[in-house]
């Protein structure tokens, strides 16, 4: 069974730019896996970030994109803030009506 | 504004079947071109991809809860509904609804959550 990698957690300076990856234990992503990214806080409901690679959700800071980078989706939040810190999840599509959750990234801002 | 609210028991026996109800308001889900959604995530852990159900009927689970798995839809009630049968520790979980708008995992909306604890 394919599993989605994340980056299992990341530090990251105030003002500082950071690329999260999302990346499959077997071949490449590409847009076919129409990677989306979830922001999710201690307690609280998922927000959408980033669907289908690189179109961000209303609402959502231009700081975030996303990306194809290599053989992975990223998300780049450029500039981070004290309010980034959270978890972050990627999910790909594998066909077939199927999708998978990455394990997610513990962002810290300090 | 698309509201999402999921409603069932808290508590549910070893060997039963969990049943959980997602009420959607602001929407209809007999409209189509959504594809409505169930994601849980364990306590502690990360997201884990359910299913979802389209307005036609048609769904599509995870492999790995498929034998358990049915999800429906009551287009009179404008609701859809999760039953998982054989339900063990290991289904304790936050159970959130979602509504995807391509059928790619692109929620725009979700419910709050409700979490199901699995114990005698």
């Amino acid at each position: 069974q394919t599993v989605v990698t994340q980056e299992p957690s990341f530090s990251v300076s105030p003002g500082e730019t950071v690329t999260l990856t999302c990346g499959l234990s077997t071949g490449s992503v590409s847009t076919s896996n129409y990677p989306s990214w979830y922001q999710q806080t201690p307690g609280q409901t998922p927000r959408a970030l980033i669907y289908t690679t690189n179109t961000r959700s209303s609402g959502v800071p231009d700081r975030f994109s996303g990306s194809i980078l290599g053989n992975k989706a990223a998300l780049t939040i450029t500039g981070a803030q004290a309010e980034d810190e959270s978890d972050y999840y990627c999910v790909l599509y594998m066909g077939g009506g199927i999708s998978v959750f990455g394990g997610g990234t513990k962002l810290t801002v300090l | 504004q698309v509201h999402l609210q999921e409603s069932g028991p808290g508590l549910v026996k070893p060997s039963q079947t969990l049943s959980l109800t997602c009420s959607v308001s602001g929407a209809s889900i007999n409209s189509g071109g959504y594809y409505w959604s169930w994601i849980r995530q364990h306590p502690g852990k990360g997201l884990e991809w359910i299913g979802y159900i389209y307005y036609s009927g048609s769904t599509y689970y995870n492999p790995s809860l498929k034998s358990r798995l049915t999800i429906s839809i009551d287009k009179s009630k404008n609701q859809f509904s999760l039953k998982l049968s054989s339900v063990t520790a290991a289904d304790t979980a936050v159970y959130y609804c979602a509504r995807d708008q391509n059928g790619h995992s692109s929620y725009d909306y979700w419910g709050q959550g409700t979490l199901v604890t699995v114990s005698s």
